[in-house]
């Protein structure tokens, strides 16, 4: 089955500093990558998601890149504020039949320093 | 719009005891769903998965199991807890076909 690492598994910014969140993945069939962001207590909540046609995607200060051949997508948070603090998961979605279900990483926390 | 609820929120449960966690998905039909479990700190496991009424897939062994006696409702069961059964548990659901997961509010369980 597929096999999602995360790092780092923390990461201390300043305010106004990008953070970086780098995943690989096992399963070269894999083609759904996202993101999902969680806050102290509560559920994820997917922030951005990438296709395995699509080398990048950008949604504001937020963006994820994909290299296939390498097996490893990343978040990149521009200009960080305070309240991106959180705890930050990659996925990937294998090819098994009739399994729709997603593997997660082990989670990145990240801290913005005001 | 679709809907994801899942309760009860927090539960306290003792050792040896039974637990029952359910789920419901309105606004969508025939949805795919998922039962994950997060330790304290930790990633997010999963443990089951439906596309469809009775039809359940396990992940990983363990005493807890699950149910879908309706198309949008999904039930975590188990009929002996252990300490290590503590953690937040969030049911999910996905459209058939679709790639996006969505998460219920999630539910602390601690067993003392």
């Amino acid at each position: 089955g597929e096999n999602v690492e995360q790092h780092p598994s923390t990461l201390s910014v300043q305010e106004g500093d990008s953070a970086v969140i780098k995943c690989t993945y096992s399963d070269s069939a894999s083609n759904y990558f996202p993101w999902y962001k969680q806050e102290l207590g509560k559920r994820p909540q997917l922030i951005i998601d990438i296709r395995s046609n699509v080398g990048e995607k950008k949604d504001q200060r937020i963006a994820v890149t994909l290299n296939k051949t390498a097996k490893h997508f990343s978040l990149h948070i521009t200009e960080t504020q305070p309240e991106d603090s959180a705890v930050y998961f990659c996925a990937a979605r294998g090819m098994d039949t009739g399994r729709r279900a997603l593997t997660f990483g082990s989670g990145t926390r990240l801290q913005v320093q005001p | 719009s679709q809907t994801i609820h899942q309760w009860p929120a927090t539960l306290v449960q003792p050792v040896g005891s039974p637990l029952s966690l359910e789920c419901t998905v309105e606004g969508t039909s025939n949805p795919n769903l998922y039962w994950y479990r997060q330790a304290a700190g930790r990633g997010l496991q999963l443990l089951f998965y439906s596309v469809g009424i009775g039809q359940i897939s396990s992940e990983v062994p363990q005493n807890l199991s699950a149910s879908r006696p309706q198309d949008r409702q999904f039930i975590l069961s188990s009929k002996k807890l252990l300490l290590s059964d503590s953690g937040f548990y969030l049911c999910a659901w996905s459209s058939q076909g679709g790639n996006t997961i969505y998460f219920g509010e999630g539910s602390w369980l601690t067993v003392v």
